[in-house]
């Protein structure tokens, strides 16, 4: 059974912080690695992909991941309150594009 | 370029009744999948489907089915409704097979069963 773990929150951070938000992965085989935004009553919304070791970069988020830990995070700089949403984890295997979900994470940027 | 596109957006269904929900997704995109998300289970896949034909199948029961035409466009069939199959169902497009390309979600159809 593979798994995608989440701490479902919820993340409470003050506007202009740094957001971090974790995800770990069962299984060795995971190839491909997705941040998702999901507001309430809407459907997710790809932010960020991985496919390799380290960190990647995009405007105010960064995601790093650590196969050998199974570990990918997402940070967001410079919170701001639209950035108030649901955050999903997913991870895909090599073929094909099934996605394995965490629960996500809530979190909340406070004015 | 117009996003994934799904129809109804909402639906109201007895229970013991079918129904079926359709996907057309990015223009270009081959592969489509569908998942169902409600508050306790989240995000679950149900299939995928690749040039019509389905090429992965998430642990759903029979009456959940799918197909793909040759234009891409996916339909989704859920028969014999029960009131637990009442969650969002989202229909997610992606380019080809894996490497390195996204999933991208349609706004997805609010299924009610009662």
């Amino acid at each position: 059974q593979k798994e995608v773990e989440q701490n479902s929150g919820p993340l409470s951070v003050p506007e202009g912080a740094i957001a971090s938000l974790n995800c770990t992965y069962s299984d060795r085989g995971s190839q491909s690695f997705f941040w998702y935004r999901q507001y309430s009553g809407k459907s997710p919304e790809l932010i960020m992909s991985i496919y390799s070791n380290g960190d990647k970069e995009d405007g105010r988020f960064t995601a790093q991941l650590n196969k050998a830990s199974q570990y990918v995070s997402l940070l967001i700089r410079d919170s701001q309150p639209s950035d108030s949403a649901t955050y999903l984890c997913a991870v895909r295997e090599g073929a094909g594009n099934m996605l394995t979900f965490g629960g996500g994470t809530r979190l909340m940027v406070k004015p | 370029k117009a996003g994934v596109t799904q129809t109804p957006r909402y639906l109201i269904k007895t229970r013991g009744q079918q129904v079926t929900l359709s996907c057309s997704p990015i223009s270009g995109h081959r592969s489509v999948s569908w998942y169902q998300q409600t508050p306790g289970q989240g995000l679950q896949f149900l299939f995928e489907y690749f040039s019509e034909t389905q090429r992965n199948k998430g642990n759903f029961p029979g009456r959940f089915s799918g197909r793909q035409f040759s234009n891409s466009r996916s339909e989704m069939n859920v028969s014999t409704l029960e009131l637990g199959d009442s969650a969002l169902y989202l229909c997610a497009s992606s380019l080809a097979s894996g490497g390195q390309g996204g999933t991208f979600f349609g706004q997805g159809t609010r299924l009610t069963v009662v």
